[in-house]
């Protein structure tokens, strides 16, 4: 597989259940990104990690739980969540160097909480 | 906060019709600038990027786009657009001290070409 992977691309769960977004990227980056895209908005980041650390957390609610083992893998791990968390999940790596940073995305992972 | 404004949400045009997305900034220091396309059920591709250099980018699909640093614009340019153009653009700028490769995306701007 070449590009970002992101796993499941649909998903439905209620406001109890714990689930948890994959991404994976083939590129050899060394930086990966969560989004979230919801209709009429701009992406809101949510975090970043360089090198496996995470360097930003952009007061995203603890419900949202990022996890990345290596370098490769990125998890978003969700529970509790509100209706209001409904929308597209996207990954995103780059090789971030010198400032310059062409990210790559993923095709996204379809939220709806009921 | 540095932020990026798209002044364009929802544009309608013809086939053949010229187009000129805007896109400004809000941040005095070096930039990157980005162009991105979500064509409808596809992901995020980009379209072009500036980094430094000539002002004018040139990317796929016939877009270009002008970086006019006393204007903190980078406004996305097509001379004939086609139906296949429909699609959503975002632009998006990394602030170029930036070592975390953080991206500020605007709000978008959907476009629709009508055959």
């Amino acid at each position: 597989e070449t590009g970002v992977t992101q796993t499941p691309r649909h998903l439905v769960m209620g406001m109890t259940n714990k689930k948890s977004l994959k991404c994976e990227q083939h590129l050899g980056h060394n930086a990966m990104y969560w989004y979230k895209q919801s209709a009429k908005k701009p992406l809101e980041l949510m975090f970043v990690y360089n090198f496996k650390e995470q360097t930003e957390n952009n007061s995203v609610p603890s419900r949202f739980s990022p996890e990345c083992p290596n370098s490769s893998h990125l998890f978003l791990h969700l529970h509790t969540l509100q209706p209001e968390d409904s929308a597209l999940y996207l990954c995103a790596s780059s090789q971030v160097a010198s400032g310059h940073n062409e990210q790559f995305f993923g095709p996204g992972t379809r939220l709806t909480v009921l | 906060a540095q932020s990026v404004s798209q002044h364009n949400h929802h544009v309608i045009l013809s086939e053949a019709a010229s187009l000129e997305l805007g896109c400004n900034y809000s941040y005095g220091g070096t930039v990157n600038l980005f162009w991105y396309v979500q064509y409808p059920g596809q992901h995020l591709q980009l379209l072009l990027k500036y980094f430094s250099g000539d002002p004018l980018v040139k990317g796929i699909k016939g877009f270009e786009a002008e970086f006019i640093k006393s204007k903190f614009s980078f406004n996305l340019r097509k001379p004939s657009v086609q139906w296949s153009d429909t699609a959503e653009y975002f632009c998006a700028v990394t602030l170029g001290s930036s070592n975390t490769g953080k991206l500020i995306f605007g709000q978008g701007t959907t476009l629709q070409v009508k055959p």
